[in-house]
């Protein structure tokens, strides 16, 4: 069965570094999505992605973030200059209209230190 | 108002019991709701999809819109130490191409 797949599964980075995390949504999909979820806390939304730009962002969003699709498969999010709070885990999601809902990868753990 | 909440837990219950994890949501621009059950440090994982108001039966599972109360169900029959993990609703006003804005989430334990 086709899954969303994310790289690496951890990262740890000093504060003030600039971190990309990775993902390769299923084959398919149009649609992308960045969500983040703090230790204890809920799923946040960050920011969807489609035909090769942003379609909505949240506050979280801020300057600091960036998303990209380099190439045809994978689809990055980049923290420019990395911060405490932002220590969480980061889902990357895909969506095609033949899909029910969005399909969620594994999570990438950032630990900023 | 959270837009979206969810009873945290955690719940405890016995092997074979009937299991009820809700949510109660404060947007009737909602129509999509989904479940979701994530285990430690994994990703979440869609359970159940339903649109609108109804029942929607999967197996062991049967997941419930309740639209004019703006509360949704989830409901496990016979349930077994696997299912032991966290599920997090979800919900959309339009389907799959919006954002997901998700409950807290339940941590449920089956205890053998």
């Amino acid at each position: 069965e086709p899954e969303v797949t994310q790289t690496p599964s951890h990262q740890v980075t000093q504060m003030g570094q600039e971190v990309i995390l990775r993902c390769v949504p299923i084959s398919n999909h149009l649609y992308f999505y960045w969500y983040r979820q703090i230790l204890g806390q809920k799923v946040e939304f960050l920011v969807s992605f489609y035909n090769n730009e942003i379609s909505e962002k949240s506050e979280i969003f801020d300057d600091q973030f960036s998303v990209e699709r380099p190439d045809g498969s994978n689809f990055t999010l980049k923290i420019r200059s990395t911060k405490l709070e932002d220590s969480a885990m980061y889902f990357c999601a895909s969506f095609t209209q033949d899909a029910e809902t969005q399909y969620f990868g594994p999570g990438t753990r950032l630990l900023v230190l | 108002q959270k837009e979206v909440e969810q009873d945290p837990g955690p719940l405890s219950v016995p092997e074979g019991a009937i299991v009820s994890l809700n949510c109660t949501y404060s947007n009737s621009a909602f129509q999509y709701f989904m479940w979701y059950r994530q285990y430690s440090r994994k990703g979440p994982e869609l359970l159940m999809y339903t649109y609108s108001s109804g029942n929607k039966e999967d197996g062991r599972f049967t997941a419930q819109v309740d639209k004019s109360s703006k509360y949704i169900s989830l409901f496990i029959r016979d349930s077994q130490p696997s299912d032991s993990a966290t599920y997090l609703c979800a919900m959309s006003a339009v389907r799959g191409a919006q954002k997901l804005v998700f409950g807290q989430g339940t941590r449920l334990t089956i205890n053998p």
